[in-house]
């Protein structure tokens, strides 16, 4: 199964970039890595799927290092808003789908 | 608006119950997830169907049951309640049938049992 594993928590300023790291170590050959952001009581929202090297649209960038064992989530100048649970989510196609959300990251954004 | 339509948004229910949950996709969206969220779980993946069939399945309990209908809606049943099972549960839908495809999340349906 393909783990991930992320940091619990972050802080963050106003105006910073910000970095999310997720291990992925088992990942499989055909696996996309996906980030959501949650905001609390609601579903999660779709950021960016990526399946090697960098992603940019218009809110985050994804990089994933040609091993594709960890992948990183940057948020350029985060604002309040982006206070978020993140998660980064790996495709386990081995096991027929089934889908491992990571713990999450609480990102915590401060004026 | 993610375009997946989820009832009810709350319910409220007794040890031992029964109860059905219902989820509505995005238009042209064939594959339909459930994700049971708790506390001290984090966000649990269930099951997934595709186009009417099951398509994966994950840490569902057998007193839990899903299907898909003709229509692409999707119910989630769960028996035999017990206090454990309060969470947020969530819809999500997608185009096809590769766990790989973005999907989007409904607003969940909050299940409190007392």
């Amino acid at each position: 199964l393909a783990k991930t594993t992320q940091p619990i928590s972050m802080d963050s300023y106003e105006g910073q970039e910000v970095n999310i790291t997720c291990s992925h170590n088992n990942i499989a050959t055909n696996d996309y890595i996906t980030w959501y952001q949650q905001f609390p009581s609601q579903g999660p929202r779709f950021i960016i799927q990526g399946y090697k090297t960098k992603v940019t649209n218009e809110v985050a960038s994804l990089f994933i290092p040609a091993d594709r064992k960890s992948s990183t989530l940057s948020l350029p100048r985060v604002s309040l808003s982006d206070t978020a649970v993140y998660y980064c989510l790996v495709g386990d196609t081995d096991q027929g789908g089934k889908l491992i959300f990571g713990q999450g990251t609480e990102l915590s954004v401060k004026p | 608006d993610s375009g997946v339509t989820q009832t009810p948004k709350h319910l409220i229910t007794a040890t031992g119950q029964r109860v059905t949950l219902r989820c509505s996709p995005r238009s042209g969206d064939l594959s339909v997830y459930w994700y049971q969220q708790s506390l001290d779980q984090g966000l649990q993946f269930l099951i997934q169907y595709y186009n009417g069939e099951e398509r994966a399945k994950g840490n569902i309990l057998e007193r839990f049951s899903a299907q898909q209908f003709p229509d692409l809606h999707s119910e989630l049943n769960l028996s035999s309640l017990e206090l454990g099972d309060s969470a947020l549960y969530f819809c999500a839908s997608s185009v096809g049938g590769m766990g790989n495809q973005p999907q989007h999340f409904g607003d969940g349906t909050r299940l409190s049992i007392l």
